[in-house]
């Protein structure tokens, strides 16, 4: 059974960086197959498809690309996000998930962590 | 960037009947080469994570019960819950996998 869990620090201080950890158990990470997904919820707002990154590459949500980079971590099969420069508009719940390749649909989920971004 | 609109916002529905949401693509979702909508809903109840009830446009996924139904094609989409139960109060999302950036409507809250 594949399972993803999202890890980092609750609180992040106005233009410092968010950065995140998904742990993935039940798959390789390295394989081909799949791309692997950030997505967060803004309190109150609907979800947001942050970007993916695989073996080959990234694939990023132009509207936050000049501050997002995400990096897959085979040793410790883990991905990992990085937004810097966050302000007040970052504060949500980030979700990592999947998509495979040949499909195209986002499962399983993580359960989500709320980062707070405040002074 | 595709936009997707869902309608309505909100809905209260009588356990027992009816619910129908609509999902509107700003462009076709349609691949013809394989024939499939890269279209997807979701279901995200709180403190859960989203789960996905329906991928190319209609596929049931794995577990979702039979009451959910699902059809559309191209530019237009609809979820239906033929029998609502209180199990399915949640927020809805419908989400384009055609082009990235991948969008999601803004969501649907289904209440009792």
């Amino acid at each position: 059974q594949v399972q993803l869990q999202e890890s980092g620090p609750g609180l992040v201080k106005p233009s410092q960086t968010l950065s995140l950890t998904c742990t993935v158990s039940g798959v390789s990470i390295s394989g081909g197959d799949f791309y692997w997904t950030w997505v967060r919820q803004p309190a109150g707002k609907g979800l947001e498809w942050l970007g993916r990154v695989y073996p080959t590459g990234t694939d990023y949500n132009a509207f936050f690309r000049s501050r997002l980079t995400m990096s897959l971590h085979t040793s410790t099969n883990e991905f990992s996000l990085k937004l810097t420069s966050v302000s007040a508009a970052d504060t949500a719940v980030y979700y990592c998930t999947r998509e495979a390749v040949t499909k195209n649909w986002f499962d399983p989920w993580g359960q989500g962590t709320l980062v707070i971004v405040s002074s | 960037d595709i936009v997707m609109t869902q309608s309505p916002d909100s809905l209260a529905v009588s356990l027992g009947e009816r619910a129908t949401i609509n999902c509107k693509s700003s462009q076709s979702l349609f691949y013809d080469y394989i024939k499939k909508n890269y279209f997807a809903w979701y279901q995200l109840k709180p403190r859960q994570p989203p789960k996905v009830l329906f991928y190319w446009g209609s596929t049931r996924a794995s577990g979702v019960p039979d009451r959910f139904r699902a059809s559309g094609s191209g530019t237009d989409f609809t979820l239906t819950i033929t029998s609502l139960q209180a199990e399915d109060v949640a927020v809805y999302y419908c989400q384009q996998l055609h082009a990235t950036p991948y969008t999601f409507g803004q969501g649907t809250k289904v209440e009792i």
